[in-house]
C-alpha cells in the first residue's frame, strides 16, 4: 500500500527566509504532483514531476524528485506573504490496484509573516 | 461551464438522510474521482471511474456509492449519512486513468457537508 508523508505539517516562516517541505513515499513511483490550496478553495496544480532528477521552478518555488530515495522536496526561496497556503504532494500509484490513482500527503500549512 | 462544477456548495444534513453530491465536467476527461478532505489526513480517494460505465473503490468507500452513466457526470451518493461523513468533498477528473505523460488531475470547487 502506497503511503505518503509530508513534513513539516505546520510551517511558520518569516518573510524573506528560505525553507523546504519534504514528501516521502513508500513504494515505487515516477510521478509526483504538488498542489496548493488556499483556505476554503480547491486545489491548484503547481508542479508535475515525471522522472528521477526532475526539477521544476516557478517563481519562488522549486520542486525536485529523487525516485531512488522516494523523496520530493518543495523549496521556498525568500518567502512572501502570498505564499501562505496549504501545500500537498500526491504520488501516483505505479502498479496493481493503485495504478493511476493519487495518494496524497497530509498537507503542510504554510504561514508567512512579516 | 468551464472545467469541473460541483453542487451543492455546502449542505447541512440530518443523520440518516440520503444525499447525492453532483459533479459535472466539460473537458471530456475519461477518468473521474471523488475525494474527501479532512484536516491532518490530506485527501483520501472514495471512488473512481476510469471511463463511462465503470467504477471502482478507493481507500475509503464505505457508506458511499457512485455511478457513471456518461462521460460528464459522476454523482456521489450517501445512502444514510452519518456524522463521520462530515467533510469537504472534492471531485476531480483526468484525461486518462493510466495513459498519457501527465495524467494530471483537475479539481472541482468542493462541497462542504455537515452531518448532524
Amino acid at each position: 500500500e502506497l503511503k505518503v508523508e509530508q513534513n513539516p505539517l505546520f510551517l511558520s516562516m518569516q518573510e524573506g527566509k528560505n525553507y523546504t517541505i519534504y514528501c516521502n513515499y513508500s513504494t515505487t513511483s515516477d510521478r509526483l504532483y504538488w498542489y496548493r490550496q488556499d483556505p476554503g478553495k480547491s486545489l491548484e496544480s503547481l508542479f508535475v514531476l515525471l522522472s528521477n532528477g526532475a526539477v521544476k521552478q516557478e517563481g519562488r518555488l522549486m520542486a525536485s524528485l529523487d525516485t531512488k530515495a522516494r523523496l520530493s522536496t518543495l523549496h521556498i526561496t525568500a518567502a512572501v506573504h502570498d505564499l501562505s497556503a496549504t501545500y500537498f504532494c500526491a504520488v501516483m500509484g505505479a502498479g496493481g490496484t493503485s495504478y493511476g490513482k493519487l495518494t496524497f500527503g497530509q498537507g503542510t500549512i504554510l504561514t508567512v509573516h512579516p | 461551464i468551464a472545467g469541473i462544477t460541483q453542487a451543492p456548495t455546502s449542505q447541512i444534513l440530518a443523520a440518516g438522510r440520503r444525499m447525492t453530491l453532483r459533479c459535472t465536467q466539460d473537458m471530456r476527461h475519461n477518468a473521474m474521482y471523488w475525494y474527501r478532505q479532512d484536516l491532518g489526513l490530506g485527501l483520501r480517494l472514495i471512488h473512481y471511474s476510469n471511463t463511462a460505465g465503470t467504477t471502482g473503490k478507493g481507500e475509503v468507500p464505505d457508506g458511499y456509492s457512485v455511478s457513471r452513466a456518461n462521460t460528464d457526470d459522476f454523482p456521489l451518493t450517501l445512502a444514510s449519512a452519518v456524522p463521520s461523513q462530515t467533510s469537504v468533498y472534492f471531485c476531480a477528473s483526468s484525461r486518462h486513468a493510466s495513459e498519457g505523460v501527465y495524467n494530471e488531475q483537475f479539481f472541482g470547487p468542493g462541497t462542504r457537508l455537515t452531518v448532524l
